[in-house]
C-alpha cells in the first residue's frame, strides 16, 4: 500500500534560520509527491509538486524540496524561515501505476518559526 | 467564486442525527475531492468525481457515509445515523483537470463534532 511518513509532529526553528521538515514516501512506481501548508483557519495551500526532472524542486514563498529516491525521502527546505512560516505543512504523494488520483497524505509537521 | 467553498465551516450535532456537507469547487473543475482530517491524523480520502464517470467511493469508510454531485459543480456529502468517531475536519478539494499532476485547490472545511 501507499504511504508518505512525516517522522515530526513538530519542528522549531528561529528566525532567520534554515528549516527542514521531513518526509519519507513508499509508493509503487515512479513517485509523484506534493507538499501543502495549511494555515490556521484557512485551506490547505499548494506549495510546490515533484513528477519528474530535477530533484530540487523550487515553490511558493522560498520553499525547495529534495526528491532523494535513494533513500525515498522529499523533504521540505527554506534557507531562511519566517514567523510567518508558521503552519501545518503536508507531504502527499502517490505512485503512478496505482491508483493515482488518491493522493496519500502525511500526517502533517507543525513549524513553529520563533522571533 | 475565486476559491473552493465550503458550508457550514462548523457542524455541532447529536450522535445519531443525519449531516449533509457541502462543497462549490472552483468554476470549471472537473475532479472534486472530499478528505477526512481526524485530529493528529494524515488526511483520509473518502471520495473522488471526475466529470461524469462513476464516482470512485472507495474511501467511504461505511454505508452510512454517501456523496453527490450535480455535473461539475456543487457536491454534498452526507453522514446518516453520525457517530462520535465521525468527528473531523471534512475537506473537498478540485482540480482543473484529471491529471494526477495538477495540483488540487481545497477549501478551509467543514468542522464537525458529535457530541
Amino acid at each position: 500500500a501507499q504511504s508518505v511518513a512525516q517522522p515530526e509532529d513538530q519542528v522549531n526553528v528561529a528566525e532567520g534560520n534554515p528549516l527542514t521538515v521531513k518526509c519519507t514516501y513508499s509508493v509503487s512506481g515512479n513517485p509523484y509527491l506534493f507538499w501543502y501548508v495549511q494555515y490556521p483557519n484557512r485551506g490547505l495551500q499548494f506549495l510546490l509538486k515533484y513528477i519528474t526532472g530535477d530533484n530540487l524542486v523550487k515553490g511558493s514563498y522560498g520553499f525547495e524540496a529534495e526528491f532523494n529516491k535513494s533513500q525515498t525521502s522529499f523533504h521540505l527546505k527554506k534557507p531562511s524561515a519566517l514567523v510567518s512560516d508558521s503552519a501545518l505543512y503536508f507531504c502527499a504523494g502517490g505512485g503512478a501505476n496505482t491508483g493515482f488520483q488518491k493522493l496519500v497524505f502525511g500526517t502533517g509537521t507543525r513549524l513553529l518559526v520563533s522571533p | 467564486g475565486a476559491g473552493v467553498s465550503q458550508s457550514p465551516s462548523n457542524k455541532v450535532t447529536e450522535k445519531g442525527k443525519d449531516v449533509e456537507l457541502r462543497c462549490d469547487p472552483i468554476s470549471g473543475h472537473t475532479a472534486l475531492y472530499w478528505y477526512r482530517q481526524r485530529l493528529g491524523q494524515g488526511l483520509e480520502f473518502l471520495i473522488y468525481f471526475q466529470g461524469n464517470s462513476a464516482p470512485d467511493k472507495s474511501g467511504l469508510p461505511s454505508d452510512r457515509f454517501s456523496a453527490e454531485r450535480t455535473g461539475e459543480s456543487v457536491s454534498t456529502l452526507t453522514i446518516q445515523r453520525t457517530q462520535q468517531e465521525d468527528s473531523a475536519v471534512y475537506l473537498c478539494a478540485s482540480r482543473a483537470f484529471d491529471s494526477f499532476n495538477e495540483k488540487l485547490f481545497f477549501g478551509s472545511g467543514t468542522q464537525l463534532s458529535v457530541l
